[in-house]
């Protein structure tokens, strides 16, 4: 079964408009990365959180990993047209280091 | 280009005929992953390699499915007859050992399509 749980699967903003988008895991995880997937492209490496609580920042984008290391979030402020994409979380398990487990993805679709 | 590559990008194929693909990691990467990913999905896990050793392989996996690294460079991902629901994209991600992070980068992929 889906190992990883992740809402919502959409999201149409207009530029400028904020933008969320929560993974959400059955079992604790050692580790969290986070990817974009642009249409037609393949997944490509945005962060890893590690620690509990942990919060990174990149630009307009802010990553949380949740203290008990079973939820995290993507937050893009001001969204612009370049943020099209899916978005994905992947956990790692201690028990299965080595193996991503992702969730299903938000679809963002940012109108001009 | 320095980044990983797959072969071939695009596949069609008949019910129950044999495929093999190939995935060429980026140099000094001990690690190499392949994954399967349909639309609207997520990439679903399928096998990983440390160098030449394959460490797991999904319990979702059939008999069908083999993926080999001889000799810890070069993959590849074979499906033997092929069923119709084997249709999807097949991405490869490799990843170094040796750093606190474990990034994956991510191939093209190959696309397969059974008719």
């Amino acid at each position: 079964g889906q190992q990883v749980m992740q809402i919502p699967q959409y999201q149409h903003v207009q530029e400028g408009e904020d933008f969320t988008t929560y993974c959400n895991s059955s079992t604790t995880l050692s580790n969290i990365q986070w990817y974009k997937q642009r249409p037609g492209g393949h997944p490509v490496f945005l962060i890893q959180l590690v620690k509990s609580g942990e919060v990174k920042k990149q630009k307009r984008l802010t990553f949380q990993f949740g203290e008990a290391k079973k939820n995290s979030s993507l937050h893009i402020t001001a969204t612009q047209t370049t943020d099209v994409g899916t978005y994905f979380c992947a956990g790692e398990r201690g028990s299965t280091l080595g193996r991503l487990y992702f969730g299903r993805g938000t679809q963002l679709t940012v109108w001009p | 280009d320095t980044g990983v590559s797959q072969n071939p990008r695009h596949k069609i194929t008949k019910r129950g005929q044999n495929v093999t693909f190939r995935c060429d990691p980026i140099s000094e990467h001990n690690r190499l992953y392949w994954y399967r990913q349909t639309l609207g999905q997520g990439p679903e896990f399928l096998t990983y390699f440390q160098n030449e050793a394959q460490l797991e392989k999904s319990r979702l996996l059939s008999d069908r499915f083999s993926a080999e690294r001889p000799k810890g460079s070069f993959s590849t991902l074979e499906i033997q007859r092929t069923e119709q629901g084997d249709s999807a994209m097949y991405l490869c991600a490799s990843s170094p050992l040796d750093r606190g992070t474990y990034e994956q980068y991510f191939g093209p992929g190959t696309r397969l399509t059974v008719t």
